[in-house]
């Protein structure tokens, strides 16, 4: 059972520039959440997703951010516009159900220059 | 929001020394989550605690949870290199909140 994919790994824009982050969760995971982590720093929720459905978006910022889990396909955090401060690891989690077991992926690494 | 608070924010033991990390939260828990994050990995589940009190050993990690419900605790025997990473509390309110991490270094 493959684990909690996510890419790319390494993701390198420019200020003004489009990030699309990928995230395809565990098989028979239908529950998708997606944190922020900086440099020597904790893990940020942003947002959690089901199947076609935002659920909770209370961690993501108003602006420029958007994620969505289509019905077919991997889940996508979109960041239009990158600013330095975006500059991160994203990491996304899936689960079978609410309040279980995270299963986490090994992250994209956002550098924005 | 909910949230919790982890001590210490970094420890640094000599290889063989007993390490402890404390997660506490200011309202009773349903269960509380402990994960591991190598440096440069990503966030591994170490282990879930669920009733007040409850003591679950993985090798030489003892996991404990209050018996209030309100607090969790971490310890490792005999540090090893290998040890070495972040150790996050993570509880369920509206959604998962992760604690801050405590951050340990094991010096050969």
């Amino acid at each position: 059972n493959a684990g909690v994919m996510q890419n790319p790994r390494h993701l390198v824009r420019r200020r003004g520039q489009e990030a699309r982050l990928r995230c395809s969760p565990m098989k028979g995971h239908s529950h998708v959440y997606w944190y922020r982590q900086l440099p020597e720093e904790g893990l940020k929720f942003m947002v959690y997703l089901q199947k076609e459905n935002i659920i909770d978006e209370s961690g993501m910022p108003k602006e420029r951010f958007s994620a969505e889990f289509p019905k077919e396909g991997p889940s996508i955090l979109r960041i239009q516009q990158v600013v330095r401060g975006d500059s991160a690891a994203y990491f996304c989690a899936s689960s079978p159900n609410r309040q279980e077991t995270q299963y986490f992926g090994p992250g994209t690494r956002l550098l924005v220059l | 929001g909910q949230q919790v608070m982890q001590i210490p924010q970094y420890q640094h033991v000599q290889e063989g020394e007993d390490f402890t990390t404390y997660c506490n939260s200011s309202t009773t828990l349903s269960n509380i989550q402990w994960y591991k994050q190598r440096p440069g990995g990503h966030p591994v589940f170490l282990i879930q605690l669920v009733k007040s009190g409850e003591v679950k050993k993985q090798k030489r990690l003892t996991f404990q949870f209050g018996e209030a419900k309100k607090n969790s605790s971490l310890h490792i025997t005999a540090t090893q290199t290998t040890d070495v990473g972040t150790y996050f509390c993570a509880i369920y309110g509206q959604n998962f909140v992760f604690g801050p991490g405590t951050r340990l270094s094991v010096l050969p």
